[in-house]
């Protein structure tokens, strides 16, 4: 089985400041590892995904992930935050080649600070 | 396409009442999750259906909660009798296939109060 471990809550961060939200996860087979985002008040939709390939996958909107296989993590970054970058995000994982359910962590709450 | 739908919104009842909430998935998709999210225990995983057929209920909470897919297009939970630890927003999502790295499309969620 697979479970995935976002060590911060809540992350505070000024504006235009860099950012990382940390996820490690745990598997006894491969992995596909997603970051979804959860605006206020709307449903998770994703931001970024690794496959395959290339470890570093970025999004449309300026984020990047790293799946780092030997650590077991899959962090998000972004080098300039924007306030329309407060929401919750949350590192998931599924099993790789297999169809199986999508495990989420508990989620990161990003605050940006003006 | 206009994405998963979810009705009601907003849902105030009562403790005892019965609560049944609805989920139209996108078209095409052949998976549908429903999931609970509080402050509590953040995202939870309580049933998904495949084909219509529910794969795993082991999320389910306990025997007042049911879900139905009678056919591709619906999905219900039903909450009978609801109580007020019941209280979150319920989200329905869907996805083309089950697994193999699909992305899953989230609806907008319900917002379940129980008094």
């Amino acid at each position: 089985a697979q479970s995935v471990t976002q060590l911060d809550s809540q992350v505070p961060v000024f504006e235009e400041a860099p950012v990382e939200l940390r996820c490690n996860y745990s598997s006894s087979v491969s992995v596909y590892l997603f970051w979804y985002v959860q605006y206020p008040n709307q449903g998770l939709q994703l931001l970024l995904k690794y496959l395959s390939g290339s470890t570093l996958v970025e999004s449309i909107n300026g984020f990047e992930a790293e799946f780092n296989k030997s650590q077991t993590s899959f962090h998000l970054r972004k080098p300039s935050v924007h306030i329309s970058d407060t929401a919750e995000y949350f590192c998931a994982v599924s099993a790789l080649n297999r169809d199986d359910k999508i495990i989420f962590g508990k989620g990161t709450r990003l605050h940006i600070l003006p | 396409d206009a994405g998963v739908i979810q009705s009601p919104r907003h849902e105030v009842t009562e403790m005892g009442q019965e609560v049944t909430l609805r989920c139209k998935p996108i078209s095409g998709h052949n998976s549908l999750f429903w999931y609970r999210q509080t402050m509590m225990r953040g995202l939870e995983l309580l049933i998904y259906f495949n084909n219509n057929v529910p794969i795993d209920d082991s999320g389910m909470p306990e025997d007042r909660f049911s879900a139905k897919m009678p056919n591709a297009s619906f999905s219900t939970l039903k909450i009978q009798p609801s109580e007020p630890r019941d209280s979150a927003v319920y989200f329905c999502a869907s996805s083309n296939i089950m697994g193999f790295g699909e992305t899953q499309y989230f609806g907008p969620g319900t917002r379940l109060l129980v008094l």
